[in-house]
């Protein structure tokens, strides 16, 4: 029963490099999203996907890109890393929108 | 502009104490308010929560408490454990703003044995 995986756990980028970050879930939820945390600030959204087919903006959407390949799975995409971006970001997945949603572990990423 | 706040960033209580987690929000609009308790290394696990409705929700030693006037909730751990010891996380929902929680900054928890 594995919930919701990430990964990679760990990364580090120089700055202007680009990376994916995967997530999938196996608990067939209907919702997924991404969030950074960083240190003073809590949990930010950054995209959310409220079904297969759609992606919407969160709090903090600039830089990032986001691609809901299909039900389980649910990527993150930086283009162009920037020192801004160090950051622990999980992934996670609920029911529906509004309800209690799942976490990864999280992957801690540092642009240098 | 933080919409949801927890202005204490860490406390520490006795083993089989009361532990009293507070948090506060600013949109009157919340109408879902859940806690999350994250651990070290390891994502945010879903704790309890609260509908506006309510102004009281029990899960065996967890209980949560809305002052909906106040716009302030509360977690209560009765008694507290050593494994209680984690971060706790606030968040608030309304499908008015976003469709997204709002996250307070989390609260450090130290249950000392």
């Amino acid at each position: 029963n594995a919930g919701v995986t990430q990964t990679p756990k760990f990364q580090v980028l120089k700055t202007g490099q680009s990376m994916t970050l995967q997530c999938a879930q196996d608990m067939n939820h209907n919702s997924m999203y991404w969030y950074r945390q960083d240190p003073g600030m809590g949990l930010r959204l950054i995209y959310y996907s409220a079904s297969e087919g759609t992606t919407d903006k969160g709090e903090v959407p600039n830089g990032y890109n986001v691609s809901r390949l299909n039900k389980r799975e649910f990527s993150l995409r930086l283009e162009s890393a920037a020192p801004s971006q160090t950051s622990v970001y999980f992934c996670a997945s609920s029911e529906m929108l509004g309800t209690e949603a799942f976490f990864g572990q999280g992957t801690r990423l540092t642009v240098v | 502009d933080q919409q949801v706040k927890q202005n204490s960033p860490s406390l520490s209580v006795q083993e089989g104490r009361i532990s009293i987690l507070n948090c506060d929000y600013t949109n009157s609009m919340f109408d879902y308010f859940l806690w999350y308790k994250k651990y070290p290394a390891e994502g945010p696990t879903f704790l309890i929560s609260i509908s506006s409705i309510k102004d009281k929700n029990e899960d065996g030693r967890f209980t949560v408490f809305l002052n909906k006037s106040a716009k302030h909730l509360s977690l209560h751990i009765v008694p507290s454990q050593p494994g209680d010891s984690a971060v706790y996380f606030c968040a608030a929902y309304t499908p008015n703003t976003g469709n997204q929680f709002y996250f307070g900054t989390g609260t450090s928890l130290t249950v000392i044995p």
